[in-house]
């Protein structure tokens, strides 16, 4: 798990609620990514940050917004719009475009 | 389109016994190559890393190899453990100029005693 902290380890929600998912990490990482992860799938970009202040959308970012507003720092934010939350969310850091470092993840779960 | 795809989808074993997973990837040019741990519930952790022009490397009983003409990586385990039991990943780095990693959809090993 490296410097990179995840929280909560699960999060509940309910239908309409939006819910954020924390990740910090102590690396000083440039780069930090959120990834949903569904079972016998493989990781999908949700979005990513290259700098403090700067993030893209990936493959999924539909129903999900972020920040990047401290260089430690990038949330996670699960709308109301996401039809289809329930998933195990990964948040990673690199230094570039290299080696990530994965935190331990958390689980979602629609009440 | 940049794939990567590894098989076998799962993997039963016999604790003390040696086992090789597959990777086969369609990502050019890449700059490494990487080999993941994921135990259930939990992050994926690095086990190797190669560069394109690394044909081997090793950490303890786990030996990746790289071939880069076939397009090929392979993770090999040996002498397994209970503990090895867990889904292994194999992430290709994201094509020059981008972020976008490129993640195998994974094998799942599981040891029995």
């Amino acid at each position: 798990d490296g410097g990179i902290t995840q929280s909560p380890k699960y999060l509940f929600r309910k239908e309409g609620q939006n819910v954020t998912l924390s990740c910090e990490q102590n690396l000083n990482h440039d780069a930090m990514y959120w990834y949903r992860q569904d079972p016998g799938q493989g990781l999908r970009l949700i979005y990513y940050s290259q700098i403090v202040n700067d993030f893209q959308k990936g493959d999924i970012a539909e129903g999900y917004s972020v920040s990047r507003e401290k260089k430690e720092s990038f949330p996670l934010t699960v709308t109301s719009a996401q039809k289809n939350p329930t998933a195990f969310y990964l948040c990673a850091s690199s230094r570039g475009p290299e080696t990530q470092y994965f935190g331990p993840g958390t689980r979602l779960l629609v009440l | 389109k940049n794939q990567v795809e590894q098989s076998p989808q799962s993997l039963i074993i016999l604790e003390g016994k040696n086992c090789t997973l597959q990777c086969n990837y369609t990502v050019s040019p890449f700059s490494n190559l990487r080999w993941y741990k994921q135990d259930t519930g939990r992050g994926p952790v690095s086990l190797t890393i190669m560069t394109f022009s690394e044909n081997t490397k090793s950490n303890g009983r786990y030996t990746a190899t790289l071939d880069a003409d076939t397009k090929q990586s392979s993770l090999h385990i040996t002498a397994s453990q209970l503990s090895d039991s867990a889904s292994y990943i194999c992430v290709v780095s994201p094509p020059l100029g981008t972020y976008k990693y490129i993640f195998g959809t994974g094998t799942r090993l599981k040891v029995l005693a």
